[in-house]
């Protein structure tokens, strides 16, 4: 069935450093990707997504590119703020779009 | 406009006594969904109602665990009776039309002792 890897957390890094997560799927089809983000005491929210291949989703300063040759969806900012802090969960739903498959997320703490 | 709202926020239960969570999603939205998050797992997806009829409930764990949306509004999932294993977070989420944005409850923290 459809499946979501993403990396391991935790991710700690210091103000203004770059980030990556990486995003890897396994489905059939053509899937719509996306990118959620859940901070402290709070719901998930959507962060970002990408319809189809080459699209690149983008806010908030976060931009991932939907690849379909590696199957990947890695999300990158330039500079991450203490803001930031949150986990973020890579996604996807098929061409039904009656649920959403979502990886095991991945924890970023930035530090001042 | 008031978004999906959860209660309880947090509820700890002891195993094998009963628990109901309800969810009340954005007003106008036909579509509802549950999922839950296991030992900071991947989210997994429970079921999916559209109105009060169950569009799919493939991801329900068995049959101790019941989700009811009478009248097309506001959901509850009940556990009955609770085992260790279920614990966790419980996320509601909601959307107006097929394929667009949920947007997704706070979640219910459930620990079973």
């Amino acid at each position: 069935g459809d499946s979501v890897t993403q990396m391991e957390g935790p991710v700690t890094l210091s103000e203004e450093a770059f980030l990556t997560i990486n995003c890897t799927y396994t489905a059939t089809g053509y899937p719509s990707l996306f990118w959620y983000v859940q901070y402290p005491g709070e719901g998930l929210q959507l962060l970002l997504k990408a319809t189809k291949a080459d699209d690149k989703g983008s806010n908030k300063g976060f931009e991932a590119t939907y690849r379909k040759e590696t199957t990947s969806f890695h999300l990158e900012k330039g500079s991450v703020q203490v803001s930031d802090s949150a986990v973020y969960f890579c996604a996807l739903s098929d061409q039904s779009y009656d649920k959403v498959i979502f990886g095991p997320g991945t924890s970023l703490s930035v530090i001042p | 406009e008031a978004g999906v709202t959860q209660f309880p926020s947090h509820s700890v239960i002891e195993k094998g006594q009963t628990v109901t969570l309800r969810c009340d999603p954005i007003s106008g939205h036909d579509n509802l969904y549950w999922y839950r998050r296991v030992m900071g797992k991947e989210i997994k997806f429970l079921l999916h109602f559209v109105k009060e009829s169950k569009q799919d409930e493939s991801g329900m764990p068995n049959n101790r665990f019941l989700a009811e949306r009478t009248g097309g509004t506001y959901s509850t999932l009940k556990v009955q009776p609770a085992e260790l294993e279920d614990s966790g977070v419980y996320f509601c989420a909601s959307s107006q039309v097929l394929g667009e944005k949920l947007f997704f409850g706070s979640g219910t923290q459930l620990s079973v002792l």
